[in-house]
């Protein structure tokens, strides 16, 4: 089975704060997401990449940064969260087009 | 650009009634297709998808959802809803000619009722 690790279920920091964000997979799979959920906003796509070193900005990411220095680790970075970044956090990975796979979720609440 | 319209935002069915889900896309060429469940504070579980050929798929837990290419639709259904069905659903459509995320609705929620 495939899997998708987040490094923490629940985060509080706050506001000023930089903020880590881990995901690991363990399927080789070659792309990794971030989304941010917010109710009634569904899924927003923050970060993308398509391998190691590269990234691709989804539809949201300002206020947000991403590191891929190995394959199966994807970081979201948050450099200095303020209280509009609160919100569950998703990760998932993918081989080259096909089914994405989630993580449990980080719900980060900024103070 | 592709896009994703689920229309319901919140359906409320009774225990043991069927279920449909409704699942609209915009996409120029066959899509890939997927629906996932999201129970509360977890993350998100493949049910099914479509990539080709027989347009109903069957998924996990009992559900299927049916491609209408002529309607621009993957409506999800179950025959009969367990309590345990309540959560949210995220219809999402893939890009088949390249290395693109997946486009995802903003999801339905579905309460179960004794």
């Amino acid at each position: 089975d495939v899997k998708v690790t987040q490094s923490s279920r629940y985060l509080v920091k706050r506001t000023g704060e930089k903020v880590f964000l881990e995901c690991v997979q363990d399927m080789d799979h070659e792309n990794m997401f971030w989304y941010r959920q917010d109710p009634g906003l569904g899924l927003r796509l923050i970060y993308f990449s398509y391998d190691v070193k590269m990234k691709e900005k989804g539809d949201i990411p300002e206020g947000y940064s991403v590191s891929r220095e190995k394959k199966e680790r994807f970081s979201l970075i948050l450099e200095s969260a303020s209280t509009n970044q609160t919100s569950m956090y998703l990760c998932a990975s993918s081989p080259f087009i096909d089914t994405q796979y989630f993580g449990p979720g980080t719900r980060l609440t900024v103070l | 650009a592709q896009s994703v319209t689920q229309p319901d935002i919140h359906i409320t069915v009774s225990e043991g009634a069927s279920l449909e889900l409704r699942c609209n896309y915009s996409y120029g060429a066959t899509p890939y297709l997927f629906w996932y469940v999201q129970s509360p504070g977890q993350g998100l579980q493949l049910l099914l998808k479509y990539f080709s050929g027989d347009t109903l798929v069957q998924g996990i837990k009992g559900f299927e959802a049916e491609f209408k290419r002529s309607q621009s639709s993957f409506n999800l259904r179950k025959p009969s809803v367990h309590w345990s069905d309540a959560a949210e659903y995220f219809c999402a459509v893939g890009d088949v000619s390249g290395n693109t995320p997946l486009v995802f609705g903003k999801g339905t929620r579905l309460s179960v009722i004794a």
